[in-house]
């Protein structure tokens, strides 16, 4: 059964940077792409990029170009979600989805909760 | 970038149809998808590609589009539907936006 599992919470100071994994099982890795998705404690859903795990390109929101990087490791079928120069505004839960051509995101991790305090 | 409106709730009694809207100028070109999120848990896609159901969603899930609107329609409602629906959407640079979100109470 496809699976994502999202590596764990982090605590990180203002100005420092956080790197998310997400760990694919069940399904053929490079055949879909992985997006990223946060949502601030009591806010809706934020669409932050995806990655095509096939090639490697990417597209990023607009609002975090130049502060967010994703990449893969297609040798282990894991996605990552950097994030640079946080502020408190980036505290949120961080999910990864496998993303479909026109499936939409079909399937989800768990959820990572990034806190970012002094 | 583009936005998707929704209303911030939609209330019905048990067994009754619940309807949520999505509005977006985008939403003639572009497919809609709807997700299903309950507190403490990741969202569920309910809804693809308009209408679209994946396995293992109800048949009492719904999708429709008409123009700039798309609907999710959920008929004979039940206690365990109460939560945030979000819609989504993308541009034709693989952009995506989605909805501020629809909180769903089951009276």
């Amino acid at each position: 059964q496809v699976q994502l599992v999202q590596s764990g919470a982090e605590v990180k100071k203002p100005g420092a940077s956080v790197k998310v994994s997400c760990k694919a099982s069940g399904y053929t890795f490079t055949s879909y792409g992985i997006s990223w998705v946060r949502q601030a404690p009591g806010q809706g859903l934020e669409w932050m990029g995806w990655i095509s795990a096939y090639n490697g390109n990417t597209n990023y929101a607009q609002k975090l170009q130049g502060r967010v990087t994703m990449t893969t490791d297609t040798s282990t079928s894991t996605a990552y979600m950097e994030l640079r120069s946080l502020r408190s505004d980036d505290t949120a839960v961080y999910y990864c989805a496998r993303r479909g051509d026109s499936s939409g995101f079909d399937y989800w991790g768990q959820g990572t909760l990034v806190t970012v305090s002094s | 970038s583009y936005e998707l409106t929704q209303p911030p709730s939609v209330s019905v009694s048990p067994g009754q149809t619940a309807r949520i809207t999505c509005s977006g100028d985008a939403l003639p070109k572009q497919y809609a998808y709807w997700y299903q999120q309950k507190p403490g848990q990741a969202p569920v896609l309910v809804i693809y590609k308009d209408s679209e159901r994946p396995s293992g969603i109800p048949e009492r899930f719904s999708g429709s589009s008409s123009g700039t609107t798309v609907t999710l329609t959920i008929s004979g409602v039940q206690a365990e539907d109460e939560a945030d629906y979000y819609c989504q959407s993308a541009d034709s640079s693989g952009t995506y936006e989605f909805g501020g979100g629809t909180k769903l109470t089951v009276l």
